[in-house]
């Protein structure tokens, strides 16, 4: 809801690297978030930026934070079969959170 | 610690019929939120709690209500179910930023 976008697929061979987007609405967003859904679970969090911030890396994970554009991207190297989810993006205003419809992750072996 | 639990895991309704969809989280945390998940439309936020005692509607709150008298409880009371309420329910916690979610409620209205 409330309008934070991302694309709805994306497909990657295994060993590529996957980038997913994100575009957020509230440029007073105090952080940033990428979760994973895997089937018939709940939402994972994978990791957040705080907005004074434009990248954080963990392990094989990047985070670019473009706040001019409101865009927001989640870099996944090397990218593996055991990837394959749903990808969520989110923001958070005052003490609510907001999330995108989520892009479906699929690895090709 | 267990994290975020949901009971039940799956649950029927007919058209009419009540239930309470019970969260419970051994963190201490202070927010906690109810969210629906439906196909297409990502999570909806139902309703919110900043703190036991308190509650506050979100995005999507009508035909809901919610109680939170322990801090490690979040309660969320359909009334009477409609065919529009079949989603998938999660509840999460919240500390300094991190949401935390549980596993999920996949309820169906007939």
């Amino acid at each position: 809801g409330e309008d934070v976008e991302q694309s709805l697929f994306l497909s990657v061979r295994e060993g590529d690297s996957s980038v997913i987007n994100c575009t957020y609405t509230d440029s007073s967003s105090t952080y940033l978030y990428w979760y994973k859904q895997e089937p018939g679970a709940g939402l994972q969090l994978l990791t957040y930026i705080f907005s004074n911030m434009d990248m954080k890396q963990d392990q094989r994970l990047t985070v670019l934070l473009n706040k001019k554009d409101k865009h927001l991207s989640l870099r996944i190297a090397d990218t593996q079969t055991g990837d394959s989810a749903i990808y969520f993006c989110a923001e958070n205003r005052g003490n609510q959170f907001y999330f995108g419809t989520g892009t479906s992750l699929t690895v090709i072996p | 610690n267990a994290g975020v639990t949901q009971t039940p895991k799956f649950r029927v309704l007919k058209t009419g019929q009540s239930m309470t969809l019970l969260c419970a989280q051994d963190m201490n945390h202070e927010y906690m939120y109810w969210y629906r998940q439906d196909p297409g439309m990502g999570l909806r936020l139902i309703h919110y709690s900043v703190g036991e005692g308190t509650t506050a509607k979100g995005e999507v709150p009508d035909g809901y209500n919610v109680s939170r008298l322990k801090k490690q409880n979040f309660l969320l009371g359909l009334e009477s179910a409609a065919p529009s309420q079949t989603s998938v329910y999660f509840c999460a916690s919240t500390q300094q930023g991190e949401q935390y979610f549980g596993p999920g409620t996949r309820l169906t209205v007939t």
